[in-house]
């Protein structure tokens, strides 16, 4: 069975730092991997995704992650925080069937502060 | 193409009434889910419809969740004789044919609090 863990229910940076959140996953198949944003009382937006070719995603916002499957982790990151991207943040990974049932962690909130 | 699209946005309700959320889809998309959300937890996977037919349901959809996708377009999800464990949000999101790494497009939720 698919799970994921994400390390650190709060994460706070200062504006200009450096964004770490942490994500480990397990699964019987090969992995694909999200990420996904969801701000107050919003659905869920897509950041980025891992689906087996390049092991370094780039997505929107200025976010990547890198997929490493020796840790079987997909941190992702930002090289500088923006006031805007506080919000809450989700890793997921695909189910195993033939559509795309996905298995959330727990989210991860980042406050970012001047 | 304007996304999908959820109505109401809040619900409460009280105790023991039934309620029914509705959930518009992406327009040319043939797959449906659902989630539920409670608070400081991720979403947790309800059900799954390709097209009019419902081809997974989770166990945590007990007797009382029923949800329908009538002709394939728009989806309900009935909650009867509601409870205060099922406040939370629900959230409903579709996609195109594809594999398991094809994006899901996520509404804005349905809120639900039940007193």
């Amino acid at each position: 069975a698919q799970s994921v863990t994400q390390l650190g229910s709060h994460v706070s940076v200062s504006e200009g730092a450096l964004v770490l959140l942490r994500c480990n996953y397990s699964s019987s198949v090969p992995p694909y991997l999200f990420w996904y944003v969801q701000y107050p009382n919003q659905g869920l937006q897509l950041l980025l995704k891992y689906t087996s070719a390049a092991t370094l995603v780039k997505g929107i916002n200025g976010f990547e992650a890198e997929f490493k499957k020796s840790e079987t982790s997909f941190h992702l990151t930002k090289p500088s925080a923006h006031m805007s991207d506080a919000a809450e943040y989700f890793c997921a990974v695909s189910d195993g069937g033939g559509y795309n049932k996905l298995i959330f962690g727990a989210g991860t909130r980042l406050a970012v502060h001047p | 193409d304007t996304g999908v699209s959820q109505n109401p946005r809040h619900k409460i309700t009280k105790r023991g009434q039934n309620v029914t959320f509705r959930c518009d889809p992406i327009s040319e998309h043939n797959r449906l889910y659902w989630y539920r959300q409670t608070l400081g937890q991720g979403p947790e996977f309800l059900t799954y419809f390709q097209n009019e037919a419902q081809l997974e349901k989770s166990r945590l959809l007990s007797d009382r969740f029923s949800a329908e996708r009538p002709k394939g377009s728009f989806s309900t999800l009935e909650i009867q004789r509601t409870e205060q464990g099922d406040s939370a949000m629900y959230l409903c999101a579709s996609s195109s044919t594809g594999g398991r790494q094809t994006e899901a497009f996520f509404g804005q939720g349905t809120r639900l609090t039940v007193v």
